[in-house]
């Protein structure tokens, strides 16, 4: 029993690169949601989604995309990367009902 | 809107002192709260869950909804309670998020 996963772990782009971030989970969980966090900011919800097919926005969606094609995996797209997109990127997922959020390892993030 | 404040960046204390770490929340309705805890390059991990009322590595919160504050105490720091300290209301319905506050890292000084 994996948890939550995520890879990859550290990732290098330059400006306008493209990359998806991909997370799995092992839970049977209905809900899973990418934050990323930011020195001083806290974590701040980018997308999330409430069950497989499903996707919605979160507080920063701006220059994501995301997608849950399968309900083990949610995947983060950025389609051309930006230096503020610099961030470290966590995932979580949780049952239906407002069940504890369980987190991956996180993904740093590097744009040049 | 929904909105959790952590007052405090930085806290340090010395070890085997009293450790209070401060949440104050703006939330409608009825918000379940959250305390999870990041230590030094790992994942987030949830530490305390109000419902629950169980306590975790020594540590208890209480809701006090006439002040709207879920502080996170301990009445004896150790050194292993270094570590990056959240709190989260949950947003009940829908889309079940967690609002985190900006967080509040505890050093516990030997």
């Amino acid at each position: 029993n994996a948890g939550v996963t995520q890879t990859p772990k550290f990732r290098v782009l330059k400006t306008g690169q493209s990359m998806t971030l991909l997370c799995a989970q092992d839970m049977n969980h209905e809900y899973m949601y990418w934050y990323r966090q930011d020195p001083g900011m806290g974590l701040r919800l980018i997308h999330y989604s409430v069950g497989e097919g499903t996707t919605a926005k979160g507080e920063v969606p701006d220059g994501y995309n995301v997608s849950r094609l399968k309900k083990q995996n949610f995947l983060l797209g950025l389609e051309s990367a930006a230096p503020s997109q610099t961030s470290v990127y966590f995932c979580a997922s949780g049952g239906a009902g407002g069940e504890t959020q369980y987190f991956g390892p996180g993904t740093r993030l590097l744009v040049l | 809107a929904q909105r959790v404040t952590q007052p405090e960046k930085l806290l340090s204390v010395f070890k085997g002192a009293p450790v209070e770490l401060k949440c104050n929340y703006s939330y409608s309705g009825s918000p379940e709260l959250f305390w999870y805890v990041q230590y030094s390059r790992q994942r987030l991990q949830l530490l305390l869950r109000h419902i629950s009322r169980e306590s975790i590595k020594g540590f208890t919160a209480d809701l006090n909804k006439g002040e709207t504050s879920f502080h996170l105490k301990k009445p004896f720091a150790q050194e292993e309670d270094s570590a990056m300290y959240y709190c989260a209301p949950l947003l009940r319905a829908g889309s079940y998020q967690l609002t985190f506050g900006k967080g509040t890292k505890l050093s516990v000084i030997p």
